[in-house]
């Protein structure tokens, strides 16, 4: 059963534009959401979470929008950068999930020049 | 200021053989959490310890699986008699306390294979 899906396995953006990454979720219990970032051979890194009780998060080039009632959020990196090339994963956990995370299947992005 | 420290990076054993994954959380991080990432799929939670504790154990498999966060030293993920459905990439966690809404800290993770 995958509570968090990420439908899209891989983007590919031209470099100064906006890159829009989304996640959609199944479990109306889930309190908080968080973006991770992971390069090859590397452990995941935190980008920017958002709790449920808010609709936007903003963090220098990366926002996230939060869609309760559609369950779905979304991640905006503006502008760009060929370093934002990575695996992107959208997660959600919950006060009564004791810390535990449930990830999407990530995607892949790709900023070219 | 060491991040999450895991190793070995790369771990290869055969069919049968057991395996020990360590996890040095950051200073001041008494809080560890394990996931597993399968080939093409996201990070599976595995286990959640606190010192000398396991507070959620739900997603490790019920055999073979354990884990151990001692008093004194790294947290431990063992795997006994590894089958090739073992082969993945196990990542370490650690946060200052139970809330996850700051993230993580990962490891670079180990990346076992069993041939």
């Amino acid at each position: 059963d995958q509570q968090v899906k990420q439908n899209s396995p891989s983007l590919s953006v031209q470099e100064g534009r906006i890159s829009i990454l989304n996640c959609d979720y199944t479990n109306s219990m889930f309190d908080y959401f968080l973006w991770y970032k992971k390069y090859p051979a590397e452990g995941p890194t935190f980008l920017i979470s958002i709790s449920s009780i808010k609709d936007k998060n903003e963090d220098g080039r990366f926002t996230v929008f939060l869609n309760k009632s559609a369950k779905h959020l979304s991640l905006h990196i503006v502008p760009s950068q060929p370093g934002d090339s990575a695996v992107y994963f959208c997660a959600a956990g919950g006060t009564g999930t004791a810390s535990k995370l449930t990830f999407g299947t990530g995607t892949r992005l790709q900023v070219t020049l | 200021n060491a991040g999450v420290m895991q190793n070995p990076r790369h771990l290869v054993r055969r069919r049968g053989q057991e395996a020990r994954l360590r996890c040095s959380p950051m200073k001041g991080h008494s809080h560890v959490y394990w996931y597993r990432q399968l080939p093409e799929e996201g990070l599976k939670f595995m286990v959640y310890l606190q010192k000398e504790n396991i507070i959620d154990e739900s997603g490790m498999p019920k055999e073979r699986f354990s884990a151990e966060f001692p008093k004194e030293g790294p947290s431990i993920l063992r795997i006994q008699q590894v089958v090739r459905g073992d082969s993945a990439a196990y990542f370490c966690a650690s946060s200052p306390d139970r809330v996850a809404y700051y993230g993580y800290t990962f490891g670079s993770g180990t990346r076992l294979t069993v041939v």
